[in-house]
């Protein structure tokens, strides 16, 4: 079972910053936390992943609680391409790799 | 960066028909892979670890017997739908990582059974 908690799906007005939060409350010392997401009918696409600091690529930011129990994706200037659905997933380095999805948040992006 | 290639990206077979799916890294050794089952409207699901040189990891209620996985070299698996019905008709979707951090995906394989 996947061991995070998003919201089914969130609207965002183009051009504006997207938060996306995910609980992960049961998070343990080892698992990273990472973002994917799933433009409809193509494979995910990775974002970003980070441990408890907080990480920015050139594709969005993570931020993570200071007890790692929650982070937020943040999508600084959201696109109209950006309408996806995002995935929050919690993985340690010895789990084989195995990346387990829960139901994600379908983001919207709108004019 | 690193890519994962899948092949075919869609597929009709006929109702007891077998359908092979290629899964290759273009640019990376792989000795794991990872395949995943979509439905419509669902998230991913997965269904099987693949190792290179040994035999499959199936999740549990996969048919291992009904989706063979072939991982005979470093860059390619093979995902085979045997006896193909239609409730077997879905989005397939593999992974692979080039190193201990990301995890790419194929680009997925729609297989319609009719």
């Amino acid at each position: 079972d996947a061991k995070t908690t998003q919201p089914t799906s969130m609207d965002c007005a183009e051009g504006r910053a997207a938060n996306l939060p995910c609980n992960h409350s049961t998070i343990s010392g080892n698992e990273y936390v990472y973002w994917y997401r799933q433009i409809h009918s193509q494979g995910p696409q990775y974002i970003i992943h980070g441990l408890k600091n907080n990480e920015t690529n050139e594709m969005a930011s993570l931020i993570i609680t200071e007890d790692r129990k929650s982070s937020t994706l943040i999508l600084p200037h959201a696109t109209l391409r950006d309408t996806a659905v995002y995935y929050c997933i919690v993985m340690g380095y010895n789990q084989g790799g195995k990346l387990i999805f829960g139901q994600g948040t379908e983001l919207s992006v709108k004019p | 960066g690193a890519v994962v290639s899948q092949h075919p990206s869609r597929v009709i077979c006929k109702s007891g028909t077998s359908v092979k799916i290629e899964c290759r890294s273009l640019d990376f050794q792989a000795t794991t892979m990872f395949w995943y089952r979509q439905f419509p409207k669902q998230s991913l699901m997965l269904m099987a670890t693949s190792n290179e040189g040994s035999k499959a990891t199936y999740e549990q209620g996969v048919e291992k017997d009904k989706f063979l996985i072939n991982h005979a070299s470093l860059t390619l698996s093979t995902l085979t739908v045997t006896s193909a019905h239609p409730e077997d008709s879905s989005f397939y979707i593999c992974s692979a990582s080039p190193d201990t951090y990301g995890y790419t995906f194929g680009s997925g394989t729609r297989l319609t059974v009719v």
